[in-house]
């Protein structure tokens, strides 16, 4: 069935290591995206992809990196360059016809 | 700056009673809005939409209300059920013209629902 896995759930890294969070999509959405969620900040957009191959900054890009290789794929790393890494991240799609966003379930990344 | 707001951090409903959340914006480029609802350690699922062209949508429970002259919308949910528990965040869309631009979201609203 069609969907957004996002994969792990939970990440656990020591400070000072990069780590890539995983997105993939079935749906044959072209747009792809990736917030973050912490306490009282509601969702904020770290990049988003509107084609393959093409990504711009969102609002917090500073200390990621991200790839679009493929439509499918959106990996996001976070690089040891960010400051706050610990957070709720989201992957989210979005077809051409269509406003929604459709979010995939998540993964909790705790940097110790 | 946020141009999108949710000035309710929390709101707290009797089951059966109506909830409304409401939502503020400031970029008058905004033709089209859009609830979600997220329980925790989950994605948002999309709840109601709304065009800039339109005051009012609804589906079944929901309804969704927009002034553009006071740059202001809200979701009714009418009757409020436990299952209603959630955080709801509030998002507008920019690009006239293309369904595929970024959207901006509120800060969220925690709904809680009591019996």
């Amino acid at each position: 069935d069609g969907g957004i896995t996002q994969s792990p759930k939970y990440l656990f890294r020591k400070e000072g290591q990069n780590v890539t969070l995983s997105c993939e999509q079935n749906l044959n959405h072209d747009a792809m995206y990736w917030y973050r969620q912490d306490p009282g900040q509601g969702l904020r957009l770290i990049y988003y992809s509107q084609i393959v191959n093409d990504f711009q900054k969102g609002d917090i890009a500073e200390g990621y990196s991200v790839s679009r290789e493929k439509k499918e794929s959106f990996p996001l790393t976070v690089t040891s360059a960010q400051k706050n890494p610990t957070a709720f991240y989201l992957c989210a799609s979005q077809g051409a016809l269509t406003y929604e966003q459709y979010f995939g379930p998540g993964t909790r990344l705790t940097v110790t | 700056d946020q141009q999108v707001k949710q000035n309710s951090p929390s709101l707290s409903v009797q089951e059966g009673r109506i909830s409304i959340l409401n939502c503020d914006y400031t970029n008058s480029m905004f033709d089209y809005f859009l609830w979600y609802k997220k329980y925790p350690a989950e994605g948002p699922t999309f709840l109601i939409s709304i065009s800039s062209i339109k005051d009012k949508n609804e589906d079944g429970r929901f309804t969704v209300f927009l002034n553009k002259s006071a740059k202001h919308l809200s979701l009714h949910i009418v009757p409020s059920q436990p299952g209603d528990s959630a955080v709801y965040f509030c998002a507008a869309s920019a690009d006239r013209g293309s369904t595929l631009g970024r959207l901006y979201f509120g800060r969220g609203t925690q709904l809680t629902v009591w019996p």
